[in-house]
């Protein structure tokens, strides 16, 4: 149980253009979903944190016009990078909590822009 | 605020050898503790976790002891095996903070 999808695992994109990236709960509801970013051999950096239905919390530093994200469902939440540039080039990881401490983490998506 | 610190690798070790990875912790209250390994590529997978202190979390022969009175939650595996080469992140999830992971090679 308690399984989280992240689709896709692999993108590549142009300068300039959006992505979308989808995290599903699988097997429960997800009343809370977090997005983190990890740049190569670091750690996880929290970007921000969305409730169902609610609008997102973001982390000190992260821009929210750039990174939005969408949690319309109990078992789905995305986000959308826009404008992207090399620099958003990173690995992006979802979690999604059923309201418990623990959080249940999906694959990852690699966003690669050139 | 919150925090956690984790031992520093890279760790290399011979197979069957014992591991320890520090990992302390600043924060209010007792929050719960987790561990997490990370294959190259991949999401995060949850190895063990302690709610309370003096508890203890095991999973797949790792252990690791809430120490309140150290803040700590050392990991500890008496015998690595080759396929535990990854990643291992110490964590405070109710504040989402992770440590910065401390890579694992464990050489045949």
């Amino acid at each position: 149980g308690a399984v989280v999808s992240q689709h896709p695992s692999r993108v590549i994109c142009k300068s300039g253009t959006s992505v979308k990236i989808e995290c599903r709960s699988l097997d429960f509801q997800a009343t809370t979903m977090f997005w983190y970013r990890q740049f190569p051999k670091q750690s996880l950096m929290l970007m921000a944190t969305s409730n169902e239905g609610s609008k997102a919390t973001y982390e000190q530093g992260v821009e929210k016009d750039k990174f939005l994200i969408n949690h319309a469902s109990l078992t789905l939440s995305t986000l959308t990078v826009t404008s992207a540039h090399p620099e958003d080039s990173s690995f992006y990881i979802c979690s999604a909590s059923g309201g418990l401490s623990e959080q249940y983490f999906g694959p990852g998506t690699r966003l690669t822009v050139t | 605020g919150n925090s956690v610190t984790q031992m520093e690798g890279p760790v290399t070790l011979s197979e069957e050898a014992f591991l320890t990875i520090n990992c302390t912790y600043t924060a209010t209250g007792y929050p719960s503790l987790f561990w997490y390994v990370q294959y190259p590529g991949e999401g995060l997978q949850l190895l063990l976790k302690a709610t309370k202190a003096d508890d203890k979390g095991s999973n797949k022969g790792f252990e690791a002891t809430y120490r309140k009175e150290t803040t700590s939650f050392h990991l500890e595996k008496g015998s690595v095996q080759v396929s535990d080469s990854a990643v291992y992140f110490c964590a405070l999830l109710s504040k989402s903070t992770f440590g910065d992971g401390t890579t694992l090679t464990v050489k045949p």
